[in-house]
């Protein structure tokens, strides 16, 4: 079954450090996409990355990039040089085949991101 | 980007009411919108698939009586929550998806609705 596991309920990092949030995922389809999205206190959802199965390049936004290891099923986020407005909930999310024609996406517990000044 | 907009973003509601919101991709087709539950601290639980000129599919151990969706053109959804009562107070959030919809294709939300039922 397809499955998001976030296995950092928590994480704190310095002001311009870098911090990595680990995303590992579960399916049996060999196509898929993974997302992840920000979601700060005021609970809107923001987009920040993507990473296709068959992407061969990890994915990088700016401040933001997917460690991706495809072998080991993990999509593991970066952000480099940690901002104040980055303390925020993180939620890795997954979309296959298996998620029918509606495509809808599974997703992970999320972490709670908090940059200390 | 696409914009998905979610009204009202907050709303307080006396028990046994009914409560209405709405959900409207801006400057996209959507023929399908995903409606979502938020507690507080914890992750998105997909409560709906709202399909547009058919019957919404729900998830499993949602009330389909008590959470009412509509989608009545490929830009509009709403979510009825009937009877409210107390324990229905939560982070209601909904998603839509521009056609044609690939496995990269991005998911846009609409801003929220806090609903408090007192």
């Amino acid at each position: 079954a397809q499955k998001i596991t976030q296995t950092q309920p928590g994480m704190f990092v310095q002001e311009k450090e870098a911090v990595t949030l680990d995303c590992t995922y579960d399916t049996s389809d060999q196509s898929y996409g993974l997302f992840w999205y920000k979601q700060p206190s005021s609970g809107e959802m923001i987009f920040l990355i993507y990473q296709g199965s068959y992407d061969e390049q990890n994915a990088t936004e700016g401040r933001y990039s997917l460690n991706f290891q495809k072998a080991r099923k993990s999509a593991n986020l970066v952000i480099s040089a940690s901002q104040l407005g980055d303390s925020a909930m993180y939620f890795c999310a997954m979309r296959d085949h298996n998620a029918g024609n509606n495509r809808k996406l599974i997703w992970g517990l999320g972490t709670s991101l908090a940059v200390n000044p | 980007g696409a914009v998905v907009s979610q009204h009202p973003s907050w709303v307080i509601c006396k028990s046994g009411t009914s409560v209405k919101i709405e959900c409207r991709s801006l400057d996209f087709q959507a023929t399908t919108m995903f409606w979502y539950r938020q507690f507080p601290k914890q992750s998105l639980m997909l409560m709906a698939t709202s399909n547009e000129g058919s019957k919404a599919t729900y998830e499993q151990g949602v009330e389909k009586d008590k959470f009412l969706i509509n989608h009545a053109s490929l830009t509009l959804s709403t979510l009825t929550v009937t009877s409210a009562h107390p324990e229905d107070s939560s982070f209601y959030i909904c998603s839509a998806t521009p056609v044609p919809q690939g496995l990269n294709t991005e998911a846009f939300f609409g801003q929220g609705t806090r609903l408090t039922v007192v």
